[in-house]
């Protein structure tokens, strides 16, 4: 099946520092990226979606300007938290479909996730 | 806006034993319906996914049913082994692409 990377696995920061989380389909190209955010013992809660190329769409209750994603490329997202605080801790996973394979098998393929903590 | 509950939250049995983890959703209007499985502190792996005109989906000694009309699924996990502890997440598509997940049923299979 498709890959889907995430750098780092853990990161731990000071409050106030920016972060930043790379994702990226190894072996597919990704029109679509999917960020989501997963508080212990929570469901993931789904942040935004990115199509290649264009900005991305946030979902209610999450600040743009607090998470920028930029999906400049086929193969890779990234999700930069600004100006971090403890209450960003959290674990973060991405999810990558081709949408044009996606009409087939309608699968999306998900990395390993970031383990974010905000010192 | 979609809701998707899991009941139990927890689960300890035996080896050997059968079991049904349950998932129900507020909106049936969906595209399709996923269970996936996660170990601790790791990623999902994607176990069956069933869409909306289906009934059920069957992988090994996994089996997940869907009744898109009363909002529910259920997973089917027959002859349990250790290996299969972990947090079993149920999740729908709706719409859009991103999916709405369950907080999980975090299974122990004791040895």
């Amino acid at each position: 099946g498709a890959v889907v990377s995430q750098h780092p696995s853990r990161v731990i920061c000071k409050s106030g520092t920016s972060v930043k989380i790379e994702c990226r389909s190894l072996d597919f190209q990704a029109t679509t990226m999917f960020w989501y955010r997963q508080f212990p013992k929570q469901s993931l809660m789904l942040m935004a979606t990115s199509n290649e190329g264009s900005k991305a769409t946030y979902e209610q209750g999450v600040e743009k300007d607090k998470f920028l994603i930029n999906h400049a490329s086929l193969t890779l997202s990234t999700l930069t938290v600004t100006s971090a605080h403890p209450e960003d801790s959290s674990f973060y996973i991405c999810s990558a479909l081709n949408r044009e394979q996606s009409i087939r098998t309608d699968t999306q393929y998900f990395g390993p996730g970031t383990r974010l903590t905000v010192l | 806006k979609q809701e998707v509950t899991q009941i139990p939250a927890a689960l300890s049995v035996p080896e050997g034993e059968n079991l049904v983890l349950n998932c129900s959703f507020t909106d049936s209007a969906i595209y399709n319906l996923q269970w996936f499985r996660q170990d601790p502190g790791k990623g999902l792996t994607s176990l069956l996914l069933i869409q909306s005109s289906q009934r059920e989906q069957t992988s090994g000694r996994l089996n997940a049913s869907l009744d898109k009309s009363s909002g529910r699924s259920t997973l089917y996990i027959a002859a349990s082994q250790p290996g299969d502890s972990a947090t079993y997440l149920c999740a729908v598509r709706g719409g859009a692409d991103g999916l709405t997940f369950g907080k999980g049923t975090h299974l122990i299979i004791q040895p």
